[in-house]
């Protein structure tokens, strides 16, 4: 079973809708990540959560809401989407306990589309 | 602040060369440097990491990657290409345990011809 699993893997949905995307982790890790893709931009943090009562922004917060339910789940909220939230997420994990590295684990992306 | 460059956003070789993908970093205090790959269609999977072991990092697939401080350079180099690295390639920084995130590079993709 893959340790870090997201739902849905793919959503399209209308311009103005609310939107969930929800990551859970069986690794046991207290650091959960958001990222969004976009082509010829790599990755671009959105939001990360150190643990269930820390969560902070990222370099584009903006649109975006999250939710740290338990240690395992950290979901990603578009309270009103637009179609420039067009793009694959990823949700990662991480426990800077092991080597001090912050080696991410990432699940296998959403790809969500905005008409 | 941390910051990661590849140099060329596509990287096109023939099956059995050697591949070469460049990576360098910004960072004032010593880094962690990471490599993924994202295969199409899927998540990032994780290459190598370069935590100040060892200068010379191996990874899986064959890849390996060499820490050059004085270059600020974390290349990531495979003798010979294969069909199946066909994918994209991520550079990625992160200053220590307690850094925010992972800082990603734009990517570079990787095509191999036959």
């Amino acid at each position: 079973d893959a340790d870090v699993t997201q739902t849905p893997r793919n959503r399209i949905t209308k311009t103005g809708k609310r939107i969930m995307l929800e990551c859970s982790q069986t690794k046991g890790h207290d650091r959960m990540y958001w990222y969004r893709q976009d082509p010829g931009l790599g990755l671009r943090l959105i939001y990360y959560s150190f643990d269930v009562k820390d969560i902070n922004k990222g370099e584009i917060s903006d649109g975006y809401s999250v939710s740290r339910q338990a240690q395992a789940k950290f979901s990603l909220s578009l309270e009103s989407a637009i179609p420039n939230q067009t793009a694959l997420y990823f949700c990662a994990t991480s426990d800077p306990g092991q080597g001090g590295s912050n080696e991410q684990f990432f699940g296998p992306g959403t790809r969500l589309t905005v008409l | 602040a941390q910051s990661v460059t590849q140099l060329g956003s596509h990287v096109s070789v023939s099956e059995g060369a050697l591949v070469l993908l460049r990576c360098n970093y910004s960072s004032s205090v010593p880094p962690y440097l990471f490599w993924y790959v994202q295969y199409p269609n899927q998540g990032l999977q994780l290459l190598l990491k370069y935590t100040s072991a060892a200068t010379l990092v191996k990874g899986i697939n064959g890849f390996e990657a060499e820490f050059k401080k004085s270059e600020t350079s974390f290349h990531l180099t495979k003798p010979s290409a294969h069909m199946s690295d066909a994918a994209e390639y991520f550079c990625a920084v992160s200053v220590n345990q307690a850094g925010t995130a992972l800082i990603f590079g734009k990517g570079t993709t990787l095509s191999v011809s036959s």
